[in-house]
């Protein structure tokens, strides 16, 4: 079995601030870990994955993340937020059978000017 | 982008009514799923598909079934609308050979009066 967490349901920052959204995983097997960003009226767009190789992935929009697997943490960061970036961002991990994704609760960044 | 296109994309329905939301790819990925999204529940899975003819159940689906018998071809019905139903209804694929990335639609926003 699988599970997310996302241990900020909201996270409000002001324009040009660093942010950080958390996501901690469980998992028995090895894991593929994405971040998908969901704009309103919106579908969800995927932001950045982390298959294999380098922990720290580089997504759209200046987004990276990176993966701990002594942690089993997957947190989502950007050194300077727009007014653009707020929307609703979910975690999700994949234990390597499709068919197998479980997404997180989602985050709210709300970016204030 | 899996060239996923959802339709209905809003439609208002009444209680007892019959309902279905049609789900098209252009990719030819084999897995296929059906997410209702509310305030509050993140995404919840009621139905995916793992080919042509062959479908199973997710976390909320009673009051739902699906049928696929295409490959790019996904539909979801609702036998008898209820209020309760009343949601933002997403489609999605899924593609194996990127890690399980998945993709999702536009969303297809259903109000049951």
């Amino acid at each position: 079995a699988q599970s997310v967490t996302q241990l900020d349901s909201q996270v409000p920052v002001f324009e040009e601030a660093p942010v950080e959204l958390r996501c901690n995983y469980s998992s028995s097997v090895s894991v593929y870990l994405f971040w998908y960003v969901q704009y309103p009226n919106q579908g969800l767009q995927l932001l950045l994955k982390y298959l294999s190789g380098s922990t720290l992935v580089k997504g759209i929009n200046g987004f990276e993340a990176e993966f701990n697997k002594s942690q089993t943490s997957f947190h989502l960061r950007k050194p300077s937020v727009h007014i653009s970036d707020t929307a609703e961002y979910f975690c999700a991990v994949s234990g390597g059978n499709a068919g197998k994704s479980t997404f997180g609760d989602g985050t709210t960044l709300t970016v204030k000017p | 982008d899996a060239g996923i296109t959802q339709s209905p994309r809003h439609k208002v329905t009444e209680t007892g009514t019959p309902v279905t939301l049609r789900c098209h790819q252009t990719e030819n990925h084999r897995y296929m799923y059906w997410y209702r999204q509310d305030p509050g529940h993140g995404l919840r899975l009621i139905h995916y598909s793992y080919g042509v003819k062959d479908t199973d159940k997710g976390e909320v689906s009673d009051g739902y079934s699906v049928s696929r018998s295409k490959t790019e071809d996904f539909l979801l019905t609702l036998e008898s609308a209820t209020s309760s139903q009343t949601s933002v209804y997403f489609c999605a694929t899924e593609q194996a050979s990127s890690g399980n990335t998945i993709y999702f639609g536009e969303g297809s926003w259903l109000t049951v009066v």
